[in-house]
Order: structure tokens, then C-alpha cells, then sequence
């Protein structure tokens, strides 16, 4: 399978720090997506960022991809206790959209 | 828009019971997926359909039927419930599909929690 592995499992850190997530993955693909999910909620999107794309901003987010290592990261500036939630990669190729099993963030205030 | 919407959002049944989940949206997407969550894990994937009529199978399809006979529906059936089926279970939807991937995010229900005892 082509899961992406989010690493750490679980982060927990200090309102005002930063937070940095990783996901590797096993096979080529052609999109790479972070997302996030607030205990018992839907997932929302974050960022979708392309196989032929090195770097994406949107707010306090910043995504990297490189396609040599099969990993991206995904970086929140100056957390907030609302940030704390589970987050996701999820990679597609093809017509399937796989997920990894999610980073749980906590930012305490 | 309503976007995606899932029912029902609470399901109890009982083990050999069949049902169905039901997913629309009203965003004219291609795409439709349908995910079980399981506590403490990621999303896996159950199926998914490409536009109306076409459906496959994704990671974990045993035990689930799906159909596609319109753009906005994307039903889910359970065949004869079993514990292992116990879960939360997400639709999600995107604008378009091509051969190489989405080319949209996806956008998800609320999700309906099953449980079977």
C-alpha cells in the first residue's frame, strides 16, 4: 500500500511554539494533502500541494514536499491551544486517496 | 450549499442486520469516497467512485456494497453487520478526478458512528 506514516504519533507543546509533523510514503504519487481533525469532527483540509511542487504557505501553515525521500512536513507557526487536533496525510495516486494514522497535536496554553 | 451531508449520524445494530449510509452532497463532484475510522487510527478506504456509475473497491471493501446511480448520492450498504464493522464512517467528496489524481481537496460529512453489538 502506499499509506503515508505521520511522525511523531503524539506532539504536545507550548502555546506561542511550533509545531513540526512528518509524513513518509512508499510509492510515487501525484498529490500530497494535510488534513485535520478536531476530537469527533469531520476532517478539514488544509493544504494540497503537487508532486511537481517543493514548498506551499497558507496562514501559519507551511507544507514541504520532496519526492526523492518520499516525505513532506508540515509546520504551524506560533500554535495556538485551538490548533490542538489530529493531523493527517494523505496521499493519492491514481484514483485512491490514502491516509496515514495522524499525528495528535496538543498545545497547551 | 449543504456540501456533504451523511445519515444518520447515529446507528445502533444488531450483528446480521444489514442498513444503509447514506451520503449526498450538492456540489456537482465527481468524486466520492467512503472512509471508516476506527479510534485512535487514520482513514481507510472503503470505495470510491469516479462519477455516476462507476464505482471500486479501496483498501478495506469486504462486507460493504456501494452504487452510484446519481452525481449527488453515494449510498453504503452493509451486507450482514459485524462488531468488526463497529466504527465511524466518512463520505467525502471532490470537484474532479483525473487520471492522475484529484485535482481538488475533499471535502467531508460529519460522519455517522455505528456501533454493532
Amino acid at each position: 500500500s502506499q499509506q503515508g506514516e505521520e511522525d511523531p504519533q503524539a506532539l504536545s507543546i507550548q502555546e506561542g511554539e511550533n509545531a513540526t509533523m512528518n509524513c513518509s510514503y512508499k510509492t510515487s504519487i501525484n498529490n500530497l494533502q494535510w488534513y485535520r481533525q478536531n476530537s469527533g469532527r469531520g476532517l478539514v483540509h488544509l493544504i494540497l500541494i503537487r508532486s511537481n511542487e517543493r514548498e506551499k504557505h497558507s496562514g501559519r501553515l507551511r507544507v514541504t514536499l520532496d519526492t526523492s525521500k518520499k516525505s513532506s512536513s508540515l509546520l504551524i507557526t506560533a500554535s495556538r491551544a485551538a490548533d490542538t487536533a489530529s493531523y493527517f496525510c494523505a496521499t493519492d495516486r491514481y484514483d485512491k486517496v490514502i491516509f496515514g494514522p495522524g499525528t495528535s497535536l496538543s498545545v497547551i496554553p | 450549499n449543504a456540501g456533504v451531508t451523511q445519515t444518520p449520524k447515529f446507528q445502533v445494530l444488531k450483528t446480521g442486520q444489514s442498513m444503509t449510509l447514506q451520503c449526498a452532497q450538492d456540489m456537482n463532484h465527481e468524486y466520492m469516497s467512503w472512509y471508516r475510522q476506527d479510534p485512535g487510527m487514520g482513514l481507510r478506504l472503503i470505495h470510491y467512485s469516479v462519477g455516476a456509475g462507476i464505482t471500486d473497491q479501496g483498501e478495506v471493501p469486504n462486507g460493504y456494497n456501494v452504487s452510484r446511480s446519481t452525481t449527488e448520492d453515494f449510498p453504503l450498504r452493509l451486507l450482514s453487520a459485524a462488531p468488526s464493522q463497529t466504527s465511524v464512517y466518512f463520505c467525502a467528496s471532490s470537484l474532479t478526478w483525473a487520471f492522475g489524481g484529484l485535482t481538488d481537496t475533499q471535502y467531508f460529512g460529519p460522519g455517522t458512528r455505528l456501533t454493532v453489538l
